[in-house]
């Protein structure tokens, strides 16, 4: 199991530019999610996918879409970059609880680190 | 009203010594989760430990417990017997179990001291 993979690991976007980082899971989970970490402020979920078909925002979902393209795949797009997306981002998935008493367990990508000129 | 609170951001210890990073949460949600996350300087994410707000037991896993005390809110990370490669930033996390996000602390970068 490769767990959750993202691409790309690094990027590079002038102002303007759009782009789609791409998040998969081989781990079956039906929850998926987007963050960013930017220093000092830990890290702030921007969508989540409770299950395939649906999306919900997060708490800084402004200038980022997310389509969750089936049960393994969810991807975050910026459709016009700015300096203040500069972050690196992670994608994570959940695993569902053992019982009604437990929560999920999230694991997390390896992140991508995106620098917006 | 934060969800997670971490209210050291640096700490330091001697190798070998134990460590408690701090954390308390706040929630009225009689079922929730939390979570210790790892991030060293390589960047990634590495799940440590859960702790149900129904188990009866402290969490433990190889050297690092969960100090969990319900009443105060709290869920402080115990790690034993210090290694120069427990040195990196640490989240903890919560999760109720009525919503779907999970919510982070802003983390503790703990330093090992050879």
């Amino acid at each position: 199991n490769a767990g959750v993979t993202q691409t790309p690991k690094f990027q590079v976007l002038k102002t303007g530019q759009s782009m789609t980082l791409q998040c998969a899971q081989d781990m079956n989970h039906n929850s998926m999610y987007w963050y960013r970490q930017d220093p000092g402020m830990g890290l702030r979920l921007i969508y989540y996918s409770a299950s395939e078909g649906t999306t919900d925002k997060g708490e800084v979902p402004n200038g980022y879409n997310v389509s969750r393209l089936n049960k393994r795949e969810f991807s975050l797009r910026l459709e016009s970059a700015a300096p203040s997306q500069t972050s690196v981002y992670f994608c994570a998935s959940s695993e569902p609880p053992l019982s009604s008493y437990r929560t999920d367990t999230q694991y997390f990508g390896p992140g991508t680190r995106l620098t917006v000129l | 009203a934060q969800k997670i609170t971490q209210t050291q951001p640096g700490m330091f210890v001697q190798e070998k010594e134990a460590v408690t990073l701090d954390c308390t949460y706040d929630t009225s949600d009689p079922s929730y989760g939390l979570f210790w996350y790892k991030q060293p300087s390589s960047g990634e994410m590495i799940f440590l430990i859960y702790q149900g707000s129904y188990d009866q037991q402290n969490a433990t896993e190889g050297r690092y417990s969960l100090n969990f005390q319900k009443a105060r809110k709290s869920a402080n990370l115990v790690i034993s017997a210090s290694q120069l490669g427990d040195s990196a930033m640490y989240f903890c996390a919560m999760r109720e179990n009525t919503g779907n996000q999970f919510y982070f602390g802003t983390g503790t970068s703990l330093t090992v001291i050879p």
